[in-house]
Formats: structure tokens, sequence, C-alpha cells
């Protein structure tokens, strides 16, 4: 059963860089039938996006935040990574990774991490 | 991009009604239309992929459908367990895309 972690600082300062991983277990993420993703939920509102990667190193990302996102893979760890730079109180939310299924006749983000909550304060 | 606007934002409805929310795409699309259920300071949960597909292990009562650039996502029998936030997200393209949510609420 695969199972999704993600681990970082829970405190960034205003203009930093927000560093976050997703570790994936009981499953290799070099599987070709998934993408791997990033998406938050700031405080009281609905999810957002922030981009996603394939075991190639294909990435995509949210327009919004093309300019600042980074999503980079480890296969040797089993793990993808995001980065987000020049932060502000408006990226403080609740960060979660999932797995994006893109294999005929399944499909939809079918296994998430619990979240971990990143503020951005001083 | 393609834009869903999901509809309504809220609703209250008795346990055992029949509870349907909508979202609509701002393009035509594929059936690439996911439905999760995110209770409070859960992760979202997978209930329904592409369009109209329960995924393995979720209640019969929770169905989805299409028609036309409307998507449905409908819960045949409110029970007291399904109080959560429901949202649409789509892959038509790689960039996704979420809907705002609908707060699924008991009278």
């Amino acid at each position: 059963q695969v199972q999704l972690q993600e681990s970082g600082p829970g405190l960034v300062k205003p203009s930093e860089t927000l560093s976050l991983t997703c570790s994936v277990s009981g499953g290799s993420i070099s599987a070709n039938t998934y993408y791997w993703a990033w998406i938050r939920q700031p405080p009281g509102k609905g999810l957002e996006w922030i981009g996603s990667i394939y075991y190639t190193g294909d990435t995509y990302y949210n327009p919004s935040l093309k300019r600042r996102v980074t999503i980079s893979i480890d296969m040797s760890k089993n793990q993808f990574s995001l980065n987000l730079k020049s932060v502000t109180a408006a990226d403080t939310a609740v960060y979660y990774c999932a797995r994006l299924v893109v294999e005929v006749g399944r499909g939809g983000m079918d296994v998430w991490g619990q979240g971990t909550t990143v503020t951005v304060s001083s | 991009d393609i834009q869903m606007t999901q509809s309504p934002s809220s609703l209250s409805a008795s346990v055992g009604d029949r509870v349907t929310i909508t979202c609509q795409a701002s393009q035509d699309m594929s059936n690439y239309l996911n439905w999760y259920q995110q209770k409070p300071g859960k992760a979202p949960k997978l209930l329904i992929y592409d369009a109209s597909n329960l995924q393995t292990g979720v209640p019969s009562r929770f169905s989805g459908s299409r028609s036309g650039a409307d998507f449905s996502f409908t819960i045949s029998s409110l029970q007291p367990e399904d109080i959560a936030t429901y949202y649409c997200q789509q892959y038509d393209t790689l960039f996704l895309t979420f809907g705002g949510g609908t707060k699924v609420e008991i009278k």
C-alpha cells in the first residue's frame, strides 16, 4: 500500500524559499502510470494545485506560481520535492503531496499525504 | 487553462436526502473530471474518477455523471458521515484545476 509523507520546516520567513519533500513508501516513484503532485490549501480556503512531475522529470506548474516554483524528483530516494521562492504571507497553507493516476481505466489523485502546515512569518 | 465553476458553495440537507453538486467547465473538455471529499483537518479523498467511475471502496450512494459541459456529483441518500466539503478537479490537460468546493451540512 503506497503511502506519502510530507516533511520540511513549518515556519519560513518572508522572501525566503519554502522547501518540502514528499517521501513515497510502498511503491516506486518511477512507475510510468503516475504523476506526483503538490497541492496547497490556505487556511479556510479551497484547494490549489501547485504543480506535478513525472518520473522522467517532465514538470507542469500552475501558471500563477510558475515563476517561483520548482519541483524535482529523486528516484534514488523515492521522493520528490517542492521549492517555492520569495514567499509571502499569502503562501501560508497546508501543503499536500499526492499521486495522480494517468493509466487507462483508472484516474484521479488516489493517494495523498497527511499534509504539512507551513506558516510564512518573520 | 480550464476553469471549473462549482455550485452551490454550501448546502444544508436532511439525512436521507438526495444531494447534487455541479461543476461547469469553462471550455470543452474530456471526461477527466474527479470528485473528492475533504473532512476538517484531513487530506482530500478520491470518490469519483473520470466523471462517473466509483473509486474502490467508496459507498455506492456516491455517483457522478456528465451532461454537456456540466458535471454532476450526487449523494443518493445523505448520511451523517457525509458531512464534508466536496471538490471537483479536472485533468483534461496536465494543468490541473479544482472547483471552489461545496460544504455539505446536515439540516
